[in-house]
């Protein structure tokens, strides 16, 4: 079974740039999550998806971070305009159906 | 806010000795936890889940200890090999939100031969 793919793995952006991260989940997973890990920590929630509707995203920066799930396959993840702060690495997971969370490998950022 | 969170912040362990990783959790509703492995430029690796109505669950040389009482929780690995080298997150969910993880900071384990 395939696992959960992202692209791109790595970005390197200067400040106020736009970027996209996108994010393939593993087949039939109806609930896809957006993750930030900023580096020595764990992973902080953005956005959860289930099926193509948001159920949470209380922590998503909505000035500058958008996503969608227009199909309720695969997803974007969308920086506009991007800070300093907004290093990290970007990780998409996807449940079968809010159980257990399959992450894919994740997209490092750099905003320089 | 409530919290999930890690006693140590790194481990070291001699290959072939028994490793244990802590983690407290304050959220009394919690009721779903999962541990995760993340080796370095990896997305974190699903290790073993437990529910709130066990205390107990064995995996393949993991077992993870859930002590309600105190809001702890434990991943116990066996045996430990260079390979379980890796940050160890513990990740929670409450009964209100199910499918939202909130996870810890990490212990990172280094394992030496």
């Amino acid at each position: 079974e395939a696992g959960v793919a992202q692209s791109p793995r790595y970005k390197i952006i200067e400040k106020r740039q736009s970027v996209a991260f996108w994010c393939n989940p593993i087949s039939g997973h109806a609930t896809l999550y957006w993750y930030q890990q900023i580096l020595g920590q764990g992973p902080k929630l953005l956005i959860q998806f289930q099926n193509n509707g948001v159920v949470d995203d209380s922590q998503l920066p909505k000035d500058r971070f958008s996503a969608e799930r227009l199909k309720g396959v695969d997803s974007t993840l969308k920086i506009q305009p991007a800070k300093l702060e907004d290093s990290a690495v970007y990780l998409c997971a996807s449940s079968l159906d809010k159980t257990i969370p399959y992450f894919g490998p994740g997209t490092r950022l750099t905003v320089t | 806010g409530e919290s999930v969170g890690l006693h140590l912040p790194t481990l070291s362990v001699q290959e072939g000795d028994n490793s244990i990783i802590n983690c407290a959790y304050s959220n009394s509703a919690s009721d779903y936890f999962i541990w995760y492995k993340q080796e370095s430029g990896k997305g974190p690796q699903f290790i073993i889940d437990i529910r709130s109505n066990m205390d107990k669950r064995q995996g393949q040389r993991v077992t993870v200890l859930l002590n309600k009482t105190v809001k702890h929780l434990s991943l116990q690995i066996a045996a430990t090999q260079p390979g379980d080298s890796a940050v160890y997150f513990c990740a929670e969910n409450k009964a209100d939100s199910w499918g939202k993880f909130q996870f810890g900071a990490g212990t990172q384990v280094v394992v030496t031969p």
